[in-house]
């Protein structure tokens, strides 16, 4: 299947930088990608869709100025968490849709821990 | 290699019917799995879980199934309705807490 990848895998930074996690299809040109944040053993939290050549469109109560995306091409997808803080220590998850074949088809990254101190 | 496979993309079956989806991994370090449900251009939500001292746990019209040994989960569906259809993923979870998902299985419900 295609696969998406997403760099880093892990990364600590200090509270008050900023971090940014790429995400990337790599056998496939994706118009579409998500990022969502996932919470200890249950919930996925859909953050954004990030659409190649416009503005990312956030979901409510997500921070657009925070939690900046960039679709600069077809298959990168750029999230980059601002003035990071401890809060935002979590698993961030990228997903990029195929839509090859006439059928939509998502497929997810790896994902990646963010640590901030 | 994937650690979480769901080996059938799609599935199509009659209102009122069950429907099976099946979900296989090859990672014995999965304690927690989970299901999520989504429909086209909405992120996943979440619809049940299991944790790897059961065997079973059941939902409503839902109810997961965890098979250890065969290292095999699938979620039942009954009565299906045409609302279920939607792409179905599975996910598991280990030490660290993070998901790694399944490709997905599309269910399709004909009324």
């Amino acid at each position: 299947g295609a696969v998406v990848s997403q760099h880093p895998s892990r990364v600590i930074c200090k509270s008050g930088t900023s971090v940014k996690i790429e995400c990337r299809s790599l056998d496939f040109q994706a118009t579409t990608m998500f990022w969502y944040r996932q919470f200890p053993k249950k919930s996925l939290m859909l953050m954004a869709t990030s659409n190649e050549g416009s503005k990312a469109t956030y979901e409510q109560g997500v921070e657009k100025d925070k939690f900046l995306i960039n679709h600069a091409s077809l298959t990168l997808s750029t999230l980059t968490v601002t003035s990071a803080h401890p809060e935002d220590s979590s698993f961030y998850i990228c997903s990029a849709t195929d839509t090859r074949g006439g059928v939509d088809t998502q497929y997810f990254g790896p994902g990646t821990r963010l640590t901030v101190l | 290699d994937q650690q979480v496979k769901q080996n059938s993309p799609s599935l199509s079956v009659q209102e009122g019917r069950i429907s099976i989806l099946n979900c296989d991994y090859t990672n014995s370090m999965f304690d927690y799995f989970l299901w999520y449900k989504k429909y086209p251009a909405e992120g996943p939500t979440f619809l049940i879980s299991i944790s790897s001292i059961k065997d079973k746990n059941e939902d409503g019209r839902f109810t997961v199934f965890l098979n250890k040994s065969a290292k095999h989960l699938s979620l039942h569906i009954v009565p299906s309705q045409p609302g279920d259809s939607a792409v179905y993923f599975c996910a598991a979870s280990g030490a660290g807490n993070m998901l790694t998902f399944g490709g997905g299985t599309r269910l399709m419900v004909k009324p």
